[in-house]
């Protein structure tokens, strides 16, 4: 059971250049969720889903875009990017419940835009 | 809109000390408050979980207590050790606006031996 899994770990980036980020879960949970994290700040929403084919804005979703096919995958596309998405990716999945709803985190994704 | 305010910024201790991290939220209309930890270079590993309808949540030497009405939760570490060192975060999630969580920025603890 490997659970949530990111690919790369690292990546730069040339300003305006594209990029897909990947994420994959193997604990079969509906909801997934992009975050990304800049030097000494918390975590801040990009995108999140409640499943396959459904997806959802978060607190900065501008300059990205993501897909949902599978439960499994959630792949974060950045198009044209800019020094300002310069940051630590992480990709995390939880099983909302009534008792549940524990966020479990990928290692991240470190991203230079130069 | 809900903060999430997280202070001290940073804390260091001498070992075997009982400390309590600090956790205050604007809006109560919470549906749960977790807290996580975060090594550096890493990704985040829950720690504790507290329903709205909860009070406090123990595991092993840590314990989370939830007040809604003053928008308040605090992570208690019993002797503390060296390998407590991190950063811990608190984490919000509304009422309202579906399945979003908000985050605090974090306390930098440093446990020295």
């Amino acid at each position: 059971n490997a659970g949530v899994t990111q690919t790369p770990k690292f990546r730069i980036l040339k300003i305006g250049q594209s990029m897909t980020l990947q994420c994959t879960q193997d604990m079969n949970h509906n909801y997934m969720y992009w975050y990304r994290q800049d030097p000494g700040m918390g975590l801040k929403l990009i995108y999140y889903s409640v499943g396959a084919g459904i997806t959802d804005k978060g607190e900065v979703p501008n300059g990205y875009n993501v897909s949902r096919s599978t439960t499994e995958d959630f792949p974060l596309r950045l198009e044209l990017a800019a020094p300002s998405q310069t940051s630590v990716y992480f990709c995390a999945s939880s099983y909302p419940g009534q008792n549940t709803d524990t966020q479990y985190f990928g290692p991240g994704t470190r991203l230079t835009v130069l | 809109k809900q903060e999430v305010t997280q202070i001290p910024a940073a804390l260091s201790v001498p070992e075997g000390e009982n400390l309590v991290l600090n956790c205050s939220f604007t809006d109560s209309a919470i549906y749960n408050l977790q807290w996580f930890r975060q090594d550096p270079g890493k990704g985040l590993t829950s720690l504790l979980l507290i329903q709205s309808s909860q009070r406090e949540q123990t595991s092993g030497r840590l314990n989370a207590s939830l007040d809604k009405s003053s928008g308040r939760s605090t992570l208690y570490i019993a002797a503390s050790q060296p390998g407590d060192s991190a950063t811990y975060l608190c984490a919000v999630r509304p009422n309202t606006g579906g399945f979003k969580t908000i985050f605090g920025a974090g306390t930098r603890l440093f446990v020295k031996a």
